[in-house]
């Protein structure tokens, strides 16, 4: 069975700064491209960024996160990373890691709980 | 890059039909088949219902199908039901390798 498991959230300071994690099991991990999806509260879905299986693509919506948040993943780990710098209020939401059917232009076949990041003084 | 558009809502009576539409661009929606559909419930994870404008994942009920025409994707859930009340949210790969979503659907069952 497919799962994972975000840590990592919580309240932090404009400014701050915060290192989520996505545990996965379930499948082979190195063999798919995993992403973070982002959602406000009250809000949509937000693409935030995706690695592929080998770690060596990543891509950012440079809109809202460039040059801020870090995609990395340790395949010795079935862990997937996000280090988000510079935190900002509009940046509190829940943040969902999801595995791609394959690469990410596939659509994402399993998300995780997600885990709450709260940016304020 | 833009979010898709959506309508807020839309509605229907059990066992009817309805049809959720995403309009988006020539980079996104237009420019390939890689449209994705997700079902959300009130304080739960999004759910993969179609993938490459009309594939249903396994486990997804055939009473939900997607289309896409030019820059314009859609959803359409048949028969419904009462569990299909829920938010739906599209998604579309870009000709720079991002992802975006719509604002998102929100579905009521009558």
């Amino acid at each position: 069975e497919v799962q994972l498991l975000e840590s990592g959230g919580g309240l932090v300071q404009p400014g701050g700064s915060l290192r989520l994690s996505c545990a996965a099991s379930g499948f082979t991990f190195s063999d798919y491209t995993m992403t973070w999806v982002r959602q406000a509260p009250g809000k949509g879905l937000e693409w935030v960024s995706a690695i592929s299986g080998r770690g060596d693509i990543t891509t950012f919506n440079t809109d809202s996160v460039k040059g801020r948040f870090t995609i990395s993943r340790d395949n010795s780990k079935n862990t997937l990373y996000l280090q988000m710098n510079s935190l900002r209020a509009e940046d509190t939401a829940i943040y969902y890691c999801a595995k791609a059917l394959l690469r990410l232009r596939d659509g994402c076949d399993y998300w995780g709980q997600g885990t709450l990041v709260t940016v304020s003084s | 890059q833009s979010a898709l558009t959506q309508p807020p809502s839309a509605s229907g009576s059990p066992g009817q039909s309805v049809t959720i539409s995403c309009a988006g661009a020539s980079s996104d929606v237009g420019a390939n088949s890689y449209v994705s559909w997700y079902q959300q419930h009130p304080g739960k994870a999004p759910k993969l219902m179609i993938y490459e404008v009309n594939k249903r994942p396994s486990g997804v009920p055939d009473r939900f199908s997607g289309s896409k025409s030019g820059n314009t994707a859609s959803l359409t859930v048949s028969g419904l039901q009462a569990d299909d009340e829920a938010d739906y949210y599209c998604s579309s790969y870009t000709v720079s390798s991002n992802l975006v979503f719509g604002g998102g659907t929100k579905l009521t069952v009558l």
